[in-house]
């Protein structure tokens, strides 16, 4: 079973185009992120969310807008996109620091979502 | 702020050589700190971390890592490496009590056969 699923896992697209990447996971988890990875392998924070409320939302154009519709399952979706768009987009999970639970802030992740924008 | 960084970019050793990757973090009290590795076209996969303890933790894959508070550095290591271990490897640091991992900018080990 796949703990950390996203999808697509490839997507090509014009630019000035919508789109969106899914992700779930099925590993209990309470908090739940995207990464971005550019094409120099960096990655970045974009957003966290926790038991559905964002916690997190770094310098990211307001064009991006994740939702939660539940803690096992975090969307991003993209209007208007644009070259600079293009990047590998990670979706990770992970027990809340503050959930008593011992977790200790170790990230599962999805095997990513290349996105190109043409 | 925190920050992570790899002051190697590429590195290539040939296989059964052994291996060090750096890494130093940047934050005023003992951080949780990871290895992760990324081989192409996949996501990240856990190799170990540290949270309190014995400063030298043993992962997967034949890893190990140390923590040294005094250079604030935790290097990863591999007495010899097989050409399977080629990958991108990066090492992320969280704050105690935060809620995100920063990232290093990653080292790209290649290994000669």
């Amino acid at each position: 079973d796949t703990a950390v699923s996203q999808t697509p896992k490839y997507l090509v697209t014009q630019m000035g185009n919508d789109k969106s990447i899914k992700c779930e996971q099925n590993l209990g988890h309470d908090t739940m992120y995207w990464y971005k990875q550019d094409s120099k392998k960096f990655l970045k924070i974009m957003f966290s969310y926790n038991n559905k409320e964002l916690i997190i939302n770094e310098t990211v154009p307001n064009r991006f807008s994740p939702k939660s519709p539940d803690k096992a399952h975090l969307n991003l979706h993209i209007n208007s996109l644009e070259l600079g768009d293009s990047a590998v987009y990670f979706c990770a999970s992970s027990l809340a620091l503050t959930s008593g639970r011992g977790h200790t802030g170790e990230l599962f992740f999805g095997e990513g979502s290349r996105l190109t924008v043409l | 702020a925190q920050s992570v960084t790899q002051p190697d970019i590429h590195i290539t050793v040939s296989e059964g050589a052994s291996l060090e990757l750096r890494c130093n973090y940047s934050y005023g009290a003992t951080p949780y700190l990871f290895w992760y590795v990324q081989s192409p076209g996949q996501g990240l996969q856990l190799l170990l971390k540290y949270f309190s303890g014995d400063t030298l933790v043993q992962g997967i894959k034949g890893f190990e890592a140390e923590f040294k508070r005094s250079q604030s550095s935790f290097n990863l290591r591999k007495p010899s490496v097989h050409w399977s271990d080629a990958a991108e490897y990066f090492c992320a640091s969280g704050r105690r009590g935060g809620n995100k991992l920063t990232f290093g900018t990653g080292t790209q080990l290649k290994v000669e056969l």
